[in-house]
């Protein structure tokens, strides 16, 4: 599996769109990249995939540039309940199911 | 809809008693995983069933853990003879069978051995 780079932390306040970057410059072709956090004595909340084209669901968009070597999460509208570790993977869909999560980023919505 | 279920949320057991973690996966889902989270650590996967294959149990951290899903639905954990370094939040996750890496947590049961 491709290795991933996220920042440390980043701020965001409430309201404002969260641009959450993540590097994965070994992507290879058939990988795709997914995205989840875990909010604080919470389990992991699955938020969204992308291969190559840009996605959207209700929870945020992810945005992959077209050498697929980095992405952006966004949330459009953050609020204080966005405060969380999001994690930033890049898997084969047919590679092992088992997740395994790096530092991740912390990202805290202030007010 | 209905999401993971876990039961109990929260567990305190003597070392050495057995305990067993529910988990209630999505309807539908095929696929369920167990995984534990340490205090400030990362997550641990420990088995996965998919259907009516054979589970990868090559998480589990010693004989003393086991599994089973009964009915393609309902999963139990066990774990016999607590130890003090078995404390951790013990996760369950569900997914579809063409979706694996798409999976939906439960809220996870607090195993605390004292």
């Amino acid at each position: 599996d491709a290795k991933t780079t996220q920042p440390t932390s980043m701020d965001c306040a409430e309201g404002r769109a969260a641009n959450l970057p993540c590097n994965h410059s070994t992507i290879s072709g058939n990988e795709y990249v997914y995205w989840y956090r875990q909010i604080h004595s919470q389990g992991p909340q699955y938020i969204i995939h992308g291969l190559k084209n840009n996605e959207t669901n209700e929870m945020a968009s992810l945005i992959i540039t077209e050498d697929r070597k980095s992405s952006t999460l966004i949330l459009p509208h953050a609020t204080l309940r966005d405060t969380a570790v999001y994690y930033c993977i890049v898997r084969g869909q047919g590679g092992s199911e088992k997740l395994v999560f790096g530092k991740g980023m912390k990202l805290t919505v202030n007010p | 809809g209905a999401g993971v279920s876990q039961s109990p949320s929260n567990k305190v057991t003597e070392k050495g008693k057995d305990v067993e973690l529910r988990c209630d996966p999505i309807s539908g889902h095929t696929a369920l995983y167990w995984y534990r989270q340490s205090l400030g650590q990362g997550l641990e996967f420990l088995i996965y069933f998919q259907g009516n294959s054979a589970p990868d149990k090559s998480g589990l951290p010693s004989d003393r853990f086991s599994a089973e899903r009964t009915g393609g639905s309902v999963s139990t954990l066990t774990i016999q003879r607590t130890q003090q370094e078995d404390s951790a939040v013990y996760l369950c996750a569900s997914s579809f069978r063409d979706s694996r890496l798409e999976q939906y947590f439960g809220p996870g049961t607090r195993l605390t051995v004292t």
